[in-house]
């Protein structure tokens, strides 16, 4: 149980395009999914929790218009990276959690490899 | 503000010999602990989670993990491991807010 679906596992871009990436929870419906962006050999950054019905809680430092988050119903979440970068290249990986207690571990995604050319 | 400390960024262990990944914690209440591992270019996997009661926690895989208040301490540990256990080992602390953040990592290679 608790499987978090997110497409697409990889994208390439060119520069000045955008690009979204869903997450889908497939059994189970998440009112907050959280959106993390790993750099290579480094840890997961939290970038912002996407709220159902309201709007996305950013990070510091995480630039809202850059990085749209739209969470349409209880089992979607997508991140659009708007006006990609070469710098933008990173992996992407989303996650959510079955109930909001703090006994309940985070489910991620497999992650999206994005690379701007 | 909550957080974890992975002090090894690689440990290495011959295949059959015991394995341990260290993490500390600072954190201000109640922790609430996991472990998760990484395999290249995927998610993350949750192996096991602290939130009160037994020190000594039981998950996936045959890892378990030993809280210890007095040390700050959530390190990972197997008392056999398997080459296939290489991979990359994140310790996450989960705020009140429901956020995680997570340590930086420790990569486990596991020699035949």
């Amino acid at each position: 149980g608790a499987v978090v679906s997110q497409h697409p596992s990889r994208v390439i871009c060119k520069s000045g395009t955008s690009v979204k990436i869903e997450c889908r929870s497939l059994d189970f419906q998440a009112t907050t999914m959280f959106w993390y962006r790993q750099f290579p050999k480094q840890s997961l950054m939290l970038m912002a929790t996407s709220n159902e019905g309201s709007k996305a809680t950013y990070e510091q430092g995480v630039e809202k218009d850059k990085f749209l988050i739209n969470h349409a119903s209880l089992t979607l979440s997508t991140l659009t990276v708007t006006s990609a970068h070469p710098e933008d290249s990173s992996f992407y990986i989303c996650s959510a959690t079955p109930g909001l207690m703090t006994n309940s571990p985070l489910h991620f995604g497999n992650g999206t490899r994005l690379t701007v050319t | 503000a909550q957080s974890v400390a992975q002090p090894e960024d690689q440990v290495n262990v011959a295949e059959g010999n015991p394995l341990t990944v260290k993490c500390t914690y600072s954190v201000s209440g109640n922790p609430y602990l996991f472990w998760y591992v990484q395999y290249p270019n995927r998610g993350l996997q949750f192996l096991l989670k602290y939130i009160t009661g037994d020190n000594l926690v039981k998950g996936s895989y045959g890892f378990e993990a030993e809280f210890n208040k007095s040390q700050t301490s959530f390190h990972l540990k197997k008392p056999s491991a398997l080459v296939s256990d290489s991979a990359l080992y994140f310790c996450a602390v989960r705020e009140s807010s429901n956020k995680f953040y997570f340590g930086s990592g420790t990569k486990l290679n596991v020699k035949p």
